[in-house]
């Protein structure tokens, strides 16, 4: 069974760049999360996708947006980009809303 | 949402029990405890989760008292490779992933 996966490893884009990370879920894995953690803090909540709807979102702005399509796999798109956006972005999938949720390794985005 | 309290930071020397107390005073009614391990530059990985009394799975117990308003992870006889920041969550199972949030969790260092 495959893990969930993310790419790219590692971005650096600058500011008012717009960039998107892709994020594919484990195999049967109908829900997924997104979370930013900055330089040692815990991750925080950015949105949910359950079968390719949002499904709950955290204190993040409309810049950051997602889509979620038919095999389940995810993208993270964050518009105009600002330096406080410089984070790990972990995906996390799941089976259904309310299972355990599966990380992948996160995208390490840097902005300029 | 049900704020988490736990210690900044633990060491702990190989072969010793270590057990990480959080505090969660507001817990509600459909709030599940569950813990996390994160590795650097990797996802948090699920330890365990628990609503009341005690669990235990292969790797750690999770000890809640009667009022849950605190829970404690014990990792028995540690090693070096535990050497993680471990986090504490409370949330209704509903919701999983929506209102999860992560505070800036406990830095446990396994030292030789």
């Amino acid at each position: 069974e495959t893990g969930v996966t993310q790419s790219p490893t590692h971005l650096i884009k600058t500011r008012g760049q717009q960039v998107t990370l892709r994020c594919s879920s484990q195999s049967g894995h109908n829900t997924v999360s997104w979370y930013q953690q900055a330089l040692g803090q815990g991750p925080q909540f950015i949105f949910q996708y359950y079968r390719e709807e949002e499904n709950g979102r955290g204190n993040f702005p409309p810049r950051f947006s997602g889509l979620q399509f038919p095999n389940y796999s995810s993208e993270l798109n964050v518009n105009a980009l600002e330096l406080d956006d410089s984070a790990l972005y972990l995906c996390a999938s799941s089976l259904e809303v309310g299972n355990e949720q599966f990380f992948g390794p996160g995208t390490r985005l840097t902005v300029l | 949402l049900a704020k988490t309290t736990q210690p900044i930071s633990m060491d702990s020397y190989e072969g010793q029990e270590v057990n990480i107390t959080c505090s969660h005073n507001n817990i509600a009614t459909n709030d599940y405890i569950t813990w996390y391990q994160q590795f650097p530059s990797q996802g948090p990985r699920f330890i365990i989760q628990g609503y009341k009394t005690k669990v235990t799975n292969e790797v750690a117990s999770l000890f809640i008292p009667a009022d849950r308003k605190s829970s404690t992870l014990s990792l028995p006889r540690v090693s070096l490779s535990d050497t993680a920041v471990y986090y504490c969550l409370v949330g209704d199972m509903r919701h999983y992933g929506q209102n999860f949030v992560f505070g800036p969790g406990t830095r446990l260092s396994v030292l030789p």
